[in-house]
């Protein structure tokens, strides 16, 4: 059964504090991992698509890395307007399945 | 640019009651998904389709049922709704290519007292 693991559940940064958010993910044969962000009443809005071990993604603060078992969120230098929960998805080869793990929320401190 | 369309925004039901959640999308998309999203927690699938007349269950389909008869439209029918499906339901929908992104819809939140 695919599983997506996210860690931690929360985090709580200083304006300026760099940090990572992680993904775990267990799947027969993955086709595609990907980053969305959620705002409070609002639906997840896609970040990255990642596929192959290595690979990596950038938007403004946000990076993206990948390997065999996880995946990683950097943000650098964070401002209050990144607070939001990420939430990290996998779909894997055999369906098209889009399974989504719990996400972590961030909350950036001025 | 609609995009992903659901309505209702917020719904009560009492017990016992039948409702359907509506889902369209102007975009054309084959792959159209139902999520539910407790509070703190992530999304779990609940039923999805690839395309006019195909669906298939997702991770949480009891107590659900869709049906897909346009490339548009994806009702999710809840038919006797308990509390336990209190809920944000998101309708969201893709390309048909892979690793394509899904678009949502704003939900509908959904209480069952």
């Amino acid at each position: 059964e695919d599983q997506v693991t996210q860690s931690p559940e929360a985090l709580r940064l200083q304006e300026g504090e760099s940090s990572s958010l992680n993904c775990s993910y267990t799947v027969s044969g993955l086709r595609g991992l990907f980053w969305y962000r959620q705002d409070p009443g609002k639906g997840p809005e896609f970040l990255f698509t990642l596929y192959s071990a290595g690979e990596e993604k950038e938007k403004e603060r946000l990076k993206a890395t990948l390997t065999k078992k996880e995946s990683f969120l950097h943000i650098t230098a964070p401002k209050p307007e990144d607070s939001a929960t990420y939430l990290c998805a996998v779909q894997a080869t055999r369906d098209d399945k889009i399974i989504f793990g719990k996400g972590t929320r961030l909350h950036i401190l001025p | 640019n609609a995009g992903v369309t659901q309505t209702p925004k917020f719904r009560i039901l009492k017990i016992g009651q039948s409702m359907t959640l509506q889902c369209t999308q102007d975009m054309n998309h084959n792959y159209m998904y139902w999520y539910r999203q407790d509070p703190g927690m992530g999304l779990k699938l609940i039923y999805y389709s690839v395309g006019a007349g195909i669906t298939d269950k997702g991770e949480v389909p009891n107590g659900y049922n869709v049906s897909r008869s346009t490339t548009e439209d994806f009702p999710l029918r809840l038919e006797l709704a308990a509390p336990s499906q209190t809920s944000v339901y998101f309708c969201a929908s893709r390309r048909q290519a892979a690793r394509e992104k899904l678009f949502f819809g704003s939900g509908t939140q959904l209480s069952v007292l």
